[in-house]
């Protein structure tokens, strides 16, 4: 079956640990996004990729990095520089209609999510 | 002031209840909108899209946009404690070029629990 695979689901980071929240997908999309979910504060959007090798900030950036090197896999790095990163991280993937018009994204695929905790 | 208004709740309602969850929003521009279903400790999953104005109907759910007010609603009718979950709604612009698909704009989402 097709989906979003993230890992790990419980993920606990000591002051000033860097780690890695793994997400990979079979579906063939083009885009990969990252999100974090806050109580009170909705998904908010840490960075996005429409394509190999382009990424792109999203509104809360700062603290965070990303690659993509592969269509499928779009890994998250929560670095020392991020203050606050106790949340709920998603990751989705998006794939645009085609046909000669403007490509129109169809909603997004969400992974399962990986809850991280700082010890 | 956010782009996207979604009341939180929590809202209560009991078995076989018709549920209005509702979405204001500030942008005009949107043409795209959606309802994510997220259940606790989970991802969201995709519940209904429709593009610009008019009313989408499927199984128990109806989406209804109306551009002219910048108000979408989601109708659950005949709700289950199955129902119970966080509803978000989202929202895209029309794509900018012909190779980039749109980023969507998320409500805070709604928490509702329907009681048997």
């Amino acid at each position: 079956d097709g989906g979003i695979t993230q890992s790990p689901k419980y993920l606990f980071r000591k002051e000033g640990q860097n780690v890695t929240l793994s997400c990979e997908q079979n579906l063939n999309h083009d885009a990969m996004y990252w999100y974090r979910q806050d109580p009170g504060q909705g998904l908010r959007l840490i960075y996005y990729s429409q394509i190999v090798n382009d990424f792109q900030k999203g509104d809360i950036a700062e603290g965070y990095s990303v690659s993509r090197e592969k269509k499928e896999s779009f890994p998250l790095t929560v670095t020392s520089a991020q203050k606050n990163p106790t949340a709920f991280y998603l990751c989705a993937s998006s794939t645009h209609g085609s046909g000669g018009r403007y490509m129109r994204t169809y909603g997004y695929t969400f992974g399962s999510g990986t809850r991280l905790t700082v010890v | 002031q956010k782009e996207v208004e979604q009341d939180p709740g929590p809202l209560s309602v009991p078995e076989g209840a018709i549920v209005s969850l509702n979405c204001t929003y500030s942008n005009s521009a949107f043409q795209y909108f959606m309802w994510y279903r997220q259940y606790s400790r989970k991802g969201p999953e995709l519940l209904m899209y429709t593009y610009s104005s008019g009313n989408k109907e499927d199984g128990r759910f109806t989406a209804q946009v109306d551009k002219s007010s910048k108000y979408i609603s989601l109708f659950i009718r005949d709700s289950q404690p199955s129902d119970s979950a966080t509803y978000l709604c989202a929202m895209s612009l029309p794509p900018t070029s012909e190779t980039s698909g749109s980023r969507l704009t998320f409500g805070e989402g709604t928490q509702l629990t329907v009681n048997p």
